[in-house]
């Protein structure tokens, strides 16, 4: 079955200690990208990236990183991890994010419900 | 600034009747706008595409309308069922420079829908 697969569901941790959420699809996908979600304010894209080895930052990048050595996997590294980075995360990827290429639709995760105490 | 506002915030309606969502949007240039449903706790899943040159696209009971001179799309649902109750977020995708950056997604912050019986 085509997807994205984020983990964990659910994390709750303590400020400051640095935590990863995984991403895999198994589609092939170019572009993949982290949105985190909070009320009120809709998605937010957070760190995209057009291709392996290929990453650029987003509307809200502070206090994230992330990596693309692989096609398949973009994961969300959060090194020092704060309150106001509690949120719920959704990793998405499309076959293409190029120009000339807006009619590939985005496939969403499940989701990942971040709570930092 | 690129915004996407829907209205309105939430609605409750009854089983079986329809209702219409709307989203108004500012992104220029504009390359074409998706609607999506996304359960409570779920990633996003895509309803409708609507590009520039398209006015009216259905999907099963689920119909977009776009007026790409307006700025406007709405989408009517019709014949409501309890599992219709969900956010219904509109993500309208703008053309990136070709200087790079990939094709841009705002979105908008959902409208709250609950069927109820």
């Amino acid at each position: 079955e085509a997807q994205v697969t984020q983990n964990p569901r659910y994390l709750i941790t303590v400020t400051g200690k640095k935590l990863t959420v995984t991403c895999s699809q198994n589609m092939n996908h170019e572009y993949m990208s982290w949105y985190r979600q909070d009320p009120g304010l809709g998605l937010r894209q957070i760190y995209y990236s057009m291709n392996v080895e290929v990453t650029d930052k987003g509307d809200v990048p502070e206090g994230y990183k992330v990596s693309r050595k692989e096609k398949r996997n973009f994961p969300l590294i959060l090194e020092s991890p704060s309150p106001n980075q509690t949120s719920l995360y959704f990793c998405a990827s499309s076959l293409s994010a190029r120009p000339g290429q807006g009619a590939w639709g985005y496939t969403f995760g499940s989701g990942t419900r971040l709570t930092v105490v | 600034k690129n915004q996407v506002e829907q209205s309105p915030q939430s609605l409750i309606i009854l089983e079986g009747k329809n209702c219409t969502l709307q989203c108004n949007y500012t992104v220029s240039p504009f390359s074409n706008l998706r609607w999506y449903k996304q359960d409570t706790g779920r990633g996003p899943v895509s309803l409708t595409i609507m590009t520039f040159s398209e006015n009216t696209k259905s999907n099963g009971r689920y119909t977009a309308t776009l007026d790409a001179d307006t700025k406007q799309s709405s989408l009517h649902i019709t014949a409501s069922q309890l599992s219709d109750s969900a956010s219904y977020i509109c993500v309208v995708r703008g053309v990136a420079p070709l200087t790079g950056g990939g094709n841009k997604l705002t979105f908008g912050t959902g409208t709250q829908l609950k069927v109820e019986l």
